[in-house]
């Protein structure tokens, strides 16, 4: 079957700090994998996506490359601020008839 | 334009009770689909709702269902609460369905149900 698997949090860091939130799937068939945020009391929002393998997508300083070689989609960030605390979930889905399957997320909290 | 929009926000149960969440996705949007977040399982698909038709569901008991109007919105229901049922329940739409890869999913801010 298809999954995701997320480091687990929750992650600490200082302000400016370097983040990385590992994430590996496994899927049958050629997934789009996705990266969403969800900040406290919200619901999920799409950061960045990426639909083939060796692609990089990014969007607000954060970047991932889709590794099919390791089955992972890594999420980096170089300079993290208070206010990307937030939970983070690894995503993906098989084109054809599946849901988005999630990871378990990881919470991230960033400190002055 | 308008988000997902999900009712109501919050919502406390008794156990053997039922209840009803509400979700207005994004205006044009045909796919529903709906999620049950808790801390131990985290997101858990339910089923998808596209054109009135349920699409795919997910690995969850009977009392759980749902349905989806001509406007797109839809509903799911959840009958004989249990206290296990208390979760963030998440909406999600889309034009198509969230899983071609070239769509987005726009979520709700959830429901939170708490059963006593």
């Amino acid at each position: 079957g298809n999954s995701v698997t997320q480091m687990e949090g929750p992650v600490t860091l200082s302000e400016e700090a370097f983040l990385t939130i590992n994430c590996t799937y496994t899927a049958t068939g050629y997934p789009s994998l996705f990266w969403y945020v969800q900040y406290p009391g919200e619901g999920l929002q799409l950061l960045l996506k990426a639909t083939k393998a060796d692609d990089k997508g990014s969007n607000k300083g954060f970047e991932a490359t889709y590794r099919k070689e390791t089955t992972s989609f890594h999420l980096e960030k170089g300079s993290v601020q208070v206010s990307d605390s937030a939970v983070y979930f690894c995503a993906l889905s098989v084109s054809g008839n599946t849901p988005l399957v999630f990871g378990k997320g990881t919470r991230l909290s960033v400190i002055a | 334009k308008a988000g997902v929009t999900q009712t109501p926000r919050y919502l406390i149960k008794t156990r053997g009770q039922q209840v009803t969440l509400s979700c207005s996705p994004i205006s044009g949007h045909r796919s529903v689909s709906w999620y049950q977040q808790t801390p131990g399982q985290g997101l858990q698909f339910l089923f998808e709702y596209f054109s009135e038709t349920q699409r795919n569901k997910g690995n969850f008991p009977g009392r759980f269902s749902g349905r989806q109007f001509s406007n797109s919105r839809s509903e799911m229901n959840v009958s004989t609460l249990e206290l296990g049922d208390s979760a963030l329940y998440l909406c999600a739409s889309s034009f198509e369905g969230i899983w071609t890869g070239n769509t987005e999913a726009f979520f709700g801010q959830g429901t939170r149900l708490t059963v006593v």
